[in-house]
């Protein structure tokens, strides 16, 4: 059975900290997603990774598929970044997305 | 481009009473999807349409959840009668790819339906 576990549940930072979230999953995959869920519901793909590392601004994505874990990194914190934050990995014979419960960030000023 | 659009935004129905969603997916995006977000979960795949065949419905409750995806477009998802247990926000993501190359391809988010059953 395909399982994400995503670590810390909640996660609370002041601004400007270094922020990582961490997620393991169970089985191969073919690629992960880091997505960013703000109140009311709404979800943006922030990254889809299949190896090593991407970067987007202050984010940053790294995938180690030998050790079957990923991490999210958010430089220079600020509170517009308080979201929830899942990953999600891609697998199954259709590449149906297995998504983790999330990690909710909370960045004080 | 224009987003996933979802309608409605938030729906109040009692137990056993029934009510529908409706998703239109970005412009040429042959994949669609629905998921059920319980509040502190991820969100959960019920169904997953490729133009308008279906992938992977194995988590659909199919006693009481029915989606269907004419023409490869629109979607609307189905739910009679309700149960409490259904309270939750239903998303709908859209990809371009078709195919097995669809887990390479980005997911496009609407912004749910928020469903509370009282």
């Amino acid at each position: 059975k395909n399982e994400v576990e995503q670590s810390p549940q909640n996660l609370t930072a002041q601004e400007g900290e270094f922020i990582t979230i961490n997620c393991s999953y169970s089985v191969g995959i073919s690629a992960l997603h880091w997505l960013q869920q703000h109140p009311g519901g709404g979800i943006v793909s922030l990254f889809m990774l299949s190896s090593g590392k991407k970067k987007h601004g202050r984010l940053i994505a790294t995938i180690n598929i030998q050790e079957k874990h990923s991490s999210l990194h958010i430089t220079a914190s600020h509170p517009r970044d308080s979201a929830v934050y899942i990953c999600a990995e891609v697998g199954g014979s259709q590449g149906n997305l297995i998504f983790g419960k999330g990690t909710k960030l909370s960045v004080k000023p | 481009e224009a987003g996933v659009a979802q309608s409605p935004r938030y729906k109040i129905i009692e137990k056993r009473q029934s009510v529908a969603f409706w998703c239109n997916p970005i412009s040429g995006h042959a994949t669609l999807y629905w998921y059920q977000q319980i509040l502190g979960q991820g969100p959960k795949l019920l169904i997953q349409f490729q133009n308008n065949g279906v992938v992977d419905d194995s988590q659909l409750p199919k006693d009481r959840f029915s989606a269907e995806r004419l023409k490869g477009v629109d979607s609307t998802l189905k739910i009679q009668p309700a149960k409490l247990e259904d309270s939750a926000v239903y998303l709908c993501a859209s990809s371009f790819a078709s195919g097995h190359s669809s887990y390479n391809s980005p997911l496009h988010f609407g912004n749910g339906t928020r469903l509370t059953v009282t």
